[in-house]
């Protein structure tokens, strides 16, 4: 299983970008890299997924280089709302391997 | 839109009691999952399954059990519920093959063992 390593936590204001940098060293060939977003008292949710170069959807990007050891979510122009939990997930849901989540990166952002 | 339902928010139980939790989802999606949530460890896979009457192990399945008979319905089982047993369980789901890393989750159930 591919283990990742974020930042515990990081800081930010408002209508600041916001990198988020995960390494997973040991990523499998069949591995893809999926971020969520949890807030307090709720479940995560899916922010973006990709597997190689850069990925963009309406809410992030992601980016990935190419020996996929590590990787950014990119949050543009962050508000308060996004204080949250972000999880950087590596893994093949279509093998036997499981989607590890591990701690997260605890995002807060400030006025 | 998704909808991902879990039996119960809150729950205190005492210890050594059978306890079931259930989930239940509306979108056809093959695939379960059973998490569990506690501070400073993050989201932790109890069980997962593929498909109907399918489960496999997650990272943490001991005195855990689970049931899947129906497709939409995906029931955790505490055989005999332990103080340490106390926590937030996330249900979630999510389709097959590579749209699977999408998963939705429930609103989770603090479950509290006396």
């Amino acid at each position: 299983l591919a283990k990742t390593t974020q930042p515990i936590s990081m800081d930010s204001y408002e209508g600041q970008e916001v990198n988020i940098t995960c390494s997973h060293n040991n990523i499998a060939t069949n591995d893809y890299i999926t971020w969520y977003q949890q807030f307090p008292s709720q479940g995560p949710r899916f922010i973006i997924q990709g597997y190689k170069t850069k990925v963009t959807n309406e809410v992030a990007s992601l980016f990935i280089p190419a020996d996929r050891k590590s990787s950014t979510l990119s949050l543009p122009r962050v508000s308060l709302s996004d204080t949250a939990v972000y999880y950087c997930l590596v893994g093949d849901i279509r093998g036997t391997d499981k989607l590890i989540f591990g701690t997260g990166t605890r995002l807060q952002v400030f006025p | 839109d998704v909808k991902v339902t879990q039996s119960s928010r809150y729950l205190v139980k005492r210890t050594g009691e059978k306890v079931f939790l259930e989930c239940v989802q509306d979108m056809d999606h093959e695939n379960m999952f059973w998490y569990r949530q506690d501070p400073g460890l993050g989201l932790r896979l109890i069980y997962f399954s593929y498909d109907v009457k399918m489960k496999e192990k997650g990272d943490i399945p001991e005195g855990y059990s689970v049931s899947r008979e129906k497709k939409e319905r995906f029931s955790l089982i505490l055989e005999s519920a332990s103080t340490n047993q106390t926590s937030m369980y996330l249900c979630a789901s999510s389709q097959a093959g590579t749209s699977g890393y999408e998963q939705y989750f429930g609103p989770g159930t603090r479950l509290t063992v006396t």
